[in-house]
């Protein structure tokens, strides 16, 4: 079947880096998408990577190993808005986009 | 811009009682979708359409039925709701389908009593 793995929860200080892992195992690949989702509120897209190698944007970047499938969300001088649910999805050889249960980023002052 | 809007925000249905959600876009995007999230779960796709006049099955479709009718808008709706469909709603369009991009409406929570 088609998963992707991530951690339920992680916990981090404020101004500190953290990074969050994704795993997948898909029919196809064809990119590996990053959103954030705020208690009560809607996804919003982060980053999106469909080859090796890593994305910055702002403090978020984002890397992908095709070869590993695995990629990671970085986020850098973590602030308390941060704290919110983090998402990866991978768009299959259907044309679907597949999700993770999401990792609640916990940031303590 | 608008971007994505969803109504109604909240609705409590009555088992085996119908309702349609709806979903607009202004961004002129072609790829439309509908999705439910449970909690401790990630999102998962009900129906999708790649176009005017297109739908297509996702992953959980039973129970629910869409309509394209327009560019712009995207319906949803439950023929006899049941309690396993409580639930919140999500609505999303995109240029493209590649997951990148997608822009979410702000949701219909629905409980179904």
């Amino acid at each position: 079947g088609q998963s992707l793995e991530q951690p339920s929860e992680v916990t981090a200080v404020e101004g500190a880096i953290v990074q969050i892992n994704c795993t997948y195992q898909t029919s196809g690949f064809y990119g590996l998408s990053w959103y954030q989702q705020h208690d009560g509120g809607a996804p919003t897209f982060l980053s999106y990577n469909a080859l090796d190698g890593l994305e910055e944007t702002g403090r978020f970047s984002s890397f992908l190993s095709r070869s590993d499938s695995y990629g990671y969300l970085l986020l850098q001088e973590l602030q308390m808005k941060d704290s919110a649910s983090y998402f990866c999805a991978v768009r299959d050889s259907n044309y679907q986009l597949i999700w993770g249960a999401g990792t609640k980023l916990i940031i303590k002052p | 811009n608008a971007g994505v809007t969803q109504t109604p925000k909240f609705r409590v249905l009555k088992t085996g009682q119908s309702m349609t959600l709806l979903c607009a876009q202004d961004m002129n995007h072609e790829y439309m979708y509908w999705y439910r999230q449970d909690p401790g779960m990630g999102l998962r796709l009900i129906h999708y359409s790649v176009g005017e006049g297109t739908t297509a099955k996702g992953e959980v479709p039973d129970g629910y039925n869409v309509s394209r009718l327009k560019k712009q808008n995207f319906l949803l709706g439950l023929e006899s709701a049941a309690p396993s469909q409580t639930s919140v709603y999500f609505c999303a369009s995109s240029y493209g389908q590649g997951g990148y991009g997608y822009t979410f409406g702000s949701g219909t929570r629905l409980t179904v009593v």
